[in-house]
C-alpha cells in the first residue's frame, strides 16, 4: 500500500503567520488524488482539500493545496485561532486508501 | 444538513466481535452519488480506512482487515453497520462512520470522506 509521510511532525507558529505542511507519497499519486483534512481536539476530521488543490465546500480561501506526483503541500496563508489543529493528508489514487500520520500545528 | 452518529458497545472482550451502527439523517442513503464508510483512529496506527458500502449493499474492504470485517446497509432505516471479528487489543480505536465521495469497483475504492460522525471509542479488554 502507498505510504504518506507528513513533515514536520509539529509546526509551532504565531497567529497570523503562514503555515506550510508537506505530504510525500512513497509512489506517484494517480491523477493527483490527494486530500487534506483538519482535525481539531475531540472532533472528527473535516475535509479541506481534494484533488490536491480544490477546496471543499465552505472552506476559507486561506487554505490552499498544491503539488503533484509524490510531493504535495497544504498552505494556510494567515493562521487564525481555530486553525491550530492536526492536519492529515489522504491519497485515493491507489487502493487501499491511506492517510499520513499527521502534522500538528500549535500556537507558539 | 447531513448528520452521522455511531452507536454500539464501548467495551469488547478479546476474541469477540465488535459491532457498531451508523445512523444517518439529513440525506437519503439511496443517493447513488455516495458510498458509506468506516475509518478508525488509534494512537498506534493513526487513521485507517476499514471499508465502504454502496446503497444496494455491495461492500469494499481494506485488504488488511478483509478477513474479519463485514459492512452492511439498511436503507429503510437509514443505517449502515460494521462488524469486526476476533478482536484484539490492537483493534482498540475511535471508530468513525463517514460519507464517501468517490467510486468503488473491482474491490477497490477511490475517493474521500466529506462528512463524518463524531466517533465512537471502542476498547478491547477483558
Amino acid at each position: 500500500e502507498m505510504e504518506l509521510t507528513q513533515l514536520p511532525g509539529t509546526l509551532s507558529l504565531f497567529p497570523g503567520e503562514r503555515a506550510t505542511l508537506s505530504c510525500r507519497a512513497s509512489q506517484s499519486v494517480s491523477n493527483n488524488f490527494l486530500a487534506w483534512y483538519q482535525q481539531r481536539p475531540g472532533q472528527s476530521p473535516r475535509l479541506l482539500i481534494y484533488g490536491a488543490s480544490d477546496r471543499a465546500t465552505g472552506i476559507p480561501d486561506r487554505f490552499s493545496g498544491s503539488g503533484s506526483g509524490t510531493d504535495f503541500t497544504l498552505t494556510i496563508s494567515r493562521l487564525e485561532s481555530e486553525d491550530f489543529a492536526v492536519y492529515y493528508c489522504q491519497q485515493y489514487g491507489t487502493s487501499p486508501l491511506t492517510f499520513g500520520q499527521g502534522t500538528k500545528v500549535e500556537i507558539k | 444538513h447531513l448528520q452521522l452518529q455511531e452507536s454500539g458497545p464501548g467495551l469488547v472482550k478479546p476474541s469477540e466481535t465488535l459491532s457498531l451502527t451508523c445512523s444517518v439523517s439529513g440525506d437519503s442513503m439511496n443517493n447513488s452519488r455516495y458510498y458509506w464508510g468506516w475509518v478508525r483512529q488509534s494512537p498506534g496506527t493513526g487513521l485507517e480506512w476499514i471499508g465502504n458500502v454502496f446503497y444496494f449493499g455491495i461492500p469494499y474492504y481494506n485488504p488488511s482487515l478483509k478477513s474479519r470485517v463485514t459492512i452492511s446497509i439498511d436503507t429503510s432505516k437509514n443505517q449502515f453497520s460494521l462488524t469486526l471479528n476476533s478482536v484484539t487489543a490492537a483493534d482498540t480505536a475511535v471508530y468513525f462512520c463517514a460519507r464517501f465521495w468517490g467510486y468503488c469497483s473491482s474491490a477497490n475504492c477511490y475517493g474521500n470522506f466529506d462528512s463524518w460522525g463524531q466517533g465512537a471509542l471502542v476498547t478491547v479488554s477483558s
